[in-house]
Order: C-alpha cells, then sequence, then structure tokens
C-alpha cells in the first residue's frame, strides 16, 4: 500500500524559513516523480513544484519560483519541499503527490500525503 | 500558463439525478492529459478519472469524461450520497501544470 506520511508543518513569521518532509513507502520511490500542491484556507489546488526522480530536474510555479526547492532522498525515500522567503500568500495546506506513472515527468497525481499546514503571519 | 475555467462554480442536484461538470481551458489540450478530482470536506483529493476515460482505481463506472480542443466535461450518471463533494479538472500536458477552480456539488 502507498504511504506518503508528511511533517513539517508550522506558524513561521514572514520572511521566515520551512522545510517540509514526506517520507514514502509502498512504492519504488525512484521511479517515480513527486509533486507538492498546495491548498489555501477555503480555496483550490494550486501545483506548486515537481521533481523528476531519473535526472533529478525540478520544475516550479511562478510563485514560488526563487523562493521554494524541492529535493529527494532516494536513499531514504524522502520528498522535501525547503520554503524560504515566506509571504503570507503561501499560507496554505501543502500535500505531496505521487504520479500515477513511472518514469513520467508529467502524470495524474493518483497518491497525496495528508497534507500539512503552513501559516505564515506574525 | 494554461488557465482551467470551471463551471458551475455550485451545483445543487439531488441523489439519483445526473451531474455534469464543465472545464474550459484557456488553450487547447489533449484529453488525454486532462484529469478529474474528488475532494470531500476535510479528506486529501482523489484521482477520479484520467486519459481519455480511465477510471482510476476503486471508481465506479457512474463517474464518466468526455471533451476535447477546450472543452471538457465529467458526468456522474446518478448522484449517490458520497457524491457530493468538490471537483477539480487539472492539465498536465503544458507546463507549469494547472488546477481549476472547482465545482461544489451539493445536495439540493
Amino acid at each position: 500500500e502507498v504511504q506518503l506520511l508528511q511533517s513539517g508543518g508550522d506558524l513561521v513569521q514572514p520572511g521566515g524559513s520551512l522545510r517540509l518532509s514526506c517520507a514514502a513507502s509502498g512504492f519504488t520511490f525512484n521511479n517515480f516523480a513527486m509533486n507538492w500542491v498546495r491548498q489555501a484556507p477555503g480555496k483550490g489546488l494550486e501545483w506548486v513544484s515537481g521533481i523528476i526522480p531519473s535526472d533529478g530536474n525540478t520544475y516550479y510555479a511562478d510563485s514560488v519560483k526563487g523562493r521554494f526547492t524541492i529535493s529527494r532522498d532516494n536513499s531514504k525515500n524522502i520528498l522535501y519541499l525547503q520554503m524560504n522567503g515566506l509571504r503570507a500568500e503561501d499560507t496554505a495546506v501543502y500535500y505531496c503527490a505521487k504520479v500515477l506513472i513511472p518514469s513520467r515527468p508529467r502524470a495524474p497525481f493518483d497518491s497525496w500525503g495528508q497534507g500539512t499546514l503552513v501559516t505564515v503571519s506574525s | 500558463e494554461i488557465v482551467l475555467t470551471q463551471s458551475p462554480g455550485i451545483l445543487s442536484l439531488s441523489p439519483g439525478e445526473r451531474a455534469t461538470l464543465s472545464c474550459r481551458a484557456s488553450q487547447t489540450i489533449s484529453i488525454n492529459y486532462l484529469v478529474w478530482y474528488q475532494q470531500k470536506p476535510g479528506q486529501v483529493p482523489r484521482l477520479l478519472i484520467y486519459g481519455a476515460s480511465s477510471r482510476a482505481t476503486g471508481i465506479p463506472d457512474r463517474f464518466s469524461a468526455s471533451g476535447s480542443g477546450t472543452d471538457f466535461s465529467l458526468t456522474i450518471s446518478r448522484l449517490e450520497p458520497e457524491d457530493f463533494a468538490v471537483y477539480y479538472c487539472q492539465q498536465y500536458g503544458s507546463s507549469p501544470q494547472t488546477f481549476g477552480g472547482g465545482t461544489k456539488v451539493e445536495i439540493k
């Protein structure tokens, strides 16, 4: 059974930093692209970032480019999102998501973490 | 960036009725790269349909999708009580991948 267990959400001041983690199990982690998706309170879904297992290429939404860094540790089966320069508009539940199809850089998200709340406020 | 516009924002229907949800793209996309998710309150999104009409694991056949070009739709043939939720479309054929704003299907 695929499991994505997230941690790291917290209350942080504007301009601060936070690192989210997503521990994966139940599948061959280094075969699948992984992504972060966020959902502001009462709002819809927004894709944030993705990382490809084969070449380590990373992709970002314009709203987070230059501030957020996605990475993965294939030896530990963990996905990370390092968030710097946090803003109030980054307040959201952050989900990690696994793609459906192995070895594809982009594909539907078939498994999601439980979500972790990041609140940016002074 | 491809903008996905979902309509209506809220769809009020009774159990047993047919629901048709719309997703309109700002640019042409292949239906193969258009997917639908369901999200219930307090739950994570769940993949419903991907590709032209492939249902994800465990999704009943009352859910179907269609469309081409810029206009796509999700149909729920007969609403069951557990189908009342928010539905999102997403395209992943063009970077950045984007989501629609969602359609809430509520009990009338």
